[in-house]
Formats: C-alpha cells, sequence, structure tokens
C-alpha cells in the first residue's frame, strides 16, 4: 500500500537550533516526493520536490530510499518557519499532482 | 497572476442538507483537482479533472458527492446529503498541464464545511 507517515505531531524548536522533520514512505518503484507548508493563515503551497535537489529558504530534503525516508531539514530554525508542514508522495500510476499526503507536523519555532 | 479562487469559505448546515462549492483555477491551467481535509489529517483527493474530463475519482464517495467542469474552467463539487463526517476544508487546486514542471500545484484557501 502506498503510504506517507510523518510520526510528529508538534515539534517545538527554539530560534536557532537545527530541526528535522520526519517522513516515512511506503511505495513499490522510484517515489517521487514533495514537502508542502502552511503558514499560518495561508495556503498550502510547495516547498520543496525531491527531483529538484534543491534549498529552499534554508530546508533540504534528501531522498533515502534504503530508508524509505525524506526527512525536512534546516540547520538553523527561525521564528517564521512556524507552520504545518505536510509530505506528500506522488500516487503509483496517478498523473501529476495526484498525491498522498502525511497527516502533517507543525513546527513550532520559540524565540 | 490571480490564484485559485473559492467560493464560499465557510458554511454551516445540518445533516442530510446538500451544499456547493466553487472553484476557479488560475487562467490557463488544465487540470483541477478537489481535496478533502478532514481536522488532523493531511489532504485526501477527491477527484481529478484533465480539461472538462474527469481523470481520476476513485475516492470520490459517489452515492453522496458529485462534481462537474463543465467548460473545463470553473468547477462546482456538490454535497448531498451532507453527513456529519463531511465536516471538512474542501480545497480546489490546480496545475498548467503538460509543461515542465507542471506538477507544482497551486491551492485555493479551502471552503471549509460544518455538518451539524
Amino acid at each position: 500500500a502506498q503510504r506517507v507517515t510523518q510520526p510528529e505531531k508538534l515539534l517545538s524548536v527554539f530560534k536557532g537550533a537545527p530541526v528535522e522533520l520526519k517522513c516515512n514512505y511506503s511505495y513499490s518503484g522510484s517515489p517521487e516526493l514533495f514537502w508542502y507548508v502552511q503558514y499560518s493563515r495561508q495556503r498550502l503551497q510547495l516547498l520543496l520536490r525531491h527531483i529538484s535537489r534543491e534549498s529552499i529558504k534554508g530546508f533540504t530534503a534528501d531522498l533515502n530510499k534504503g530508508e524509505t525516508s525524506f526527512h525536512l531539514k534546516k540547520p538553523f530554525a527561525q521564528e517564521e518557519d512556524s507552520a504545518m508542514y505536510y509530505c506528500a508522495l506522488r500516487r503509483y500510476g496517478g498523473s501529476q499532482g495526484n498525491l498522498i499526503f502525511g497527516k502533517g507536523t507543525k513546527l513550532s519555532v520559540k524565540p | 497572476e490571480a490564484g485559485v479562487a473559492q467560493s464560499p469559505r465557510y458554511k454551516i448546515i445540518e445533516k442530510r442538507q446538500s451544499v456547493a462549492f466553487w472553484c476557479n483555477p488560475i487562467s490557463g491551467h488544465a487540470t483541477l483537482y478537489w481535496y478533502q481535509q478532514i481536522l488532523g489529517q493531511g489532504p485526501k483527493l477527491l477527484i481529478q479533472f484533465q480539461n472538462n474530463g474527469v481523470v481520476d475519482d476513485s475516492q470520490l464517495p459517489k452515492d453522496r458527492f458529485s462534481a462537474e467542469r463543465l467548460k473545463g474552467v470553473d468547477s462546482t463539487l456538490k454535497i448531498q446529503p451532507a453527513k456529519l463526517e463531511d465536516s471538512a476544508v474542501y480545497l480546489c487546486a490546480s496545475r498548467p498541464g503538460q509543461s515542465l514542471g507542471a506538477n507544482v500545484l497551486t491551492f485555493g484557501a479551502g471552503s471549509r464545511l460544518t455538518v451539524l
């Protein structure tokens, strides 16, 4: 079964501390993975996708096929990073945008 | 560019009543999605349109949910009759189509439904 698991509902860190948001997936074949973010009172938006191997707002995520993980990392958290983060997997056989989302992790960065 | 527009933003109804949500995607976006997000969960795909045709509606509860995109632009999602478990935020999203980088979804603000 295709599944995305985000084990932490809430992650609280202090400003300047490293942050890692965990995402594990279950998938047969080569997965296509994304991180979406929703800031307070804003719309859900794409943060980054593994295929681009990019760093956005200081965040990076590496696909680890051996551990079936796609954890989101940032070395120094900022208060403006506080938001809801969702890991998403493109559905097998589905067209682009047909995504399976995890339940999300709320990141709270304290001053 | 203008974003994905949705209305109404909030709706409260009693169970067994009907409700309709409207979505206007970004101009030129061929593909449109309706997602359901129940409190504490991630979004779940209900239906996907390519222009005015249905691509995937495998997770749409067809006994009570229906959706259409008659002219390949705006879309409506209807629930009739509503159940308590339909309380959720209904998100509309769109993407350009087949162009490079076209797998990035742009989401609307959502329509929050409360069924009493």
